[in-house]
């Protein structure tokens, strides 16, 4: 089953921060958060593994939830590049890597 | 950058054609994966592979095969394509677990 993600989009102003939550109906075993932008590859942003970690780089972060079975990923002070569509991915087991993605958030940031 | 190509970028194909669509590597990973990408849906996993000759079904496998002879390729076979298979489609690498996927710059398949 595909994780489900929320918001579906959201527009920021420069500066404001903002939240993309994932969910599982399933236990987890790993959270992997992309980043999409029009007409290109997603492009990898962190992976978060079960043991409820939270993870950073620049002002993106994320949490991992294991008990609630959610991951939160956390854009602080956007700026115009960080728009594109966010996709959490979502691992039921380890071994494979065989990662589900959710249907995405698209975020837009604007001046 | 992964070495990850795909080929074609573009195609049109009529109804009923049998098409491949191949992913080259060049980065020695050990997975692949197919995807497709439609509006509303997200990025849908179609097959991977762990290995040479080692595939496993994604969630939407029905009417597409995949082969990987060699580490390097990973073929999509789109055995009698129909309309609902226009899509994009993605390539994907990895080289161990827990770790990042890289992707190529995607298939853009069209079926008329």
């Amino acid at each position: 089953q595909q994780p489900v993600q929320s918001p579906q989009a959201v527009i920021l102003r420069e500066g404001e921060d903002a939240v993309i939550n994932c969910s599982s109906s399933k236990a987890l075993y790993s959270v992997h958060w992309y980043r999409q932008k029009h007409g290109e590859a997603p492009v990898f942003l962190m992976i978060l593994l079960k043991g409820g970690e939270q993870k950073g780089h620049d002002k993106i972060s994320a949490s991992f939830n294991e008990k609630k079975q959610q991951s939160s990923l956390y854009l602080t002070a956007s700026q115009l590049s960080y728009s594109g569509t966010y996709f959490c991915g979502t691992e039921y087991s380890g071994g494979y890597q065989k990662v589900t993605f959710g249907t995405g958030t698209k975020l837009q940031v604007i001046p | 950058d992964a070495g990850i190509t795909q080929s074609p970028r573009h195609k049109v194909t009529e109804t009923g054609t049998p098409v491949t669509l191949r992913c080259h590597q060049t980065e020695n990973h050990r997975y692949m994966y197919w995807y497709r990408q439609d509006p509303g849906h997200g990025l849908r996993l179609i097959h991977y592979s762990y290995g040479v000759k080692d595939t496993d079904k994604g969630e939407v496998s029905d009417g597409y095969s995949v082969s990987r002879s060699k580490t390097e390729d990973f073929l999509l076979t789109l055995e009698s394509a129909t309309s609902s298979q226009t899509s994009v489609y993605f390539c994907a690498t990895g080289d161990r677990v827990n770790t990042e996927a890289f992707f190529g710059q995607g298939t853009r398949l069209t079926v008329v």
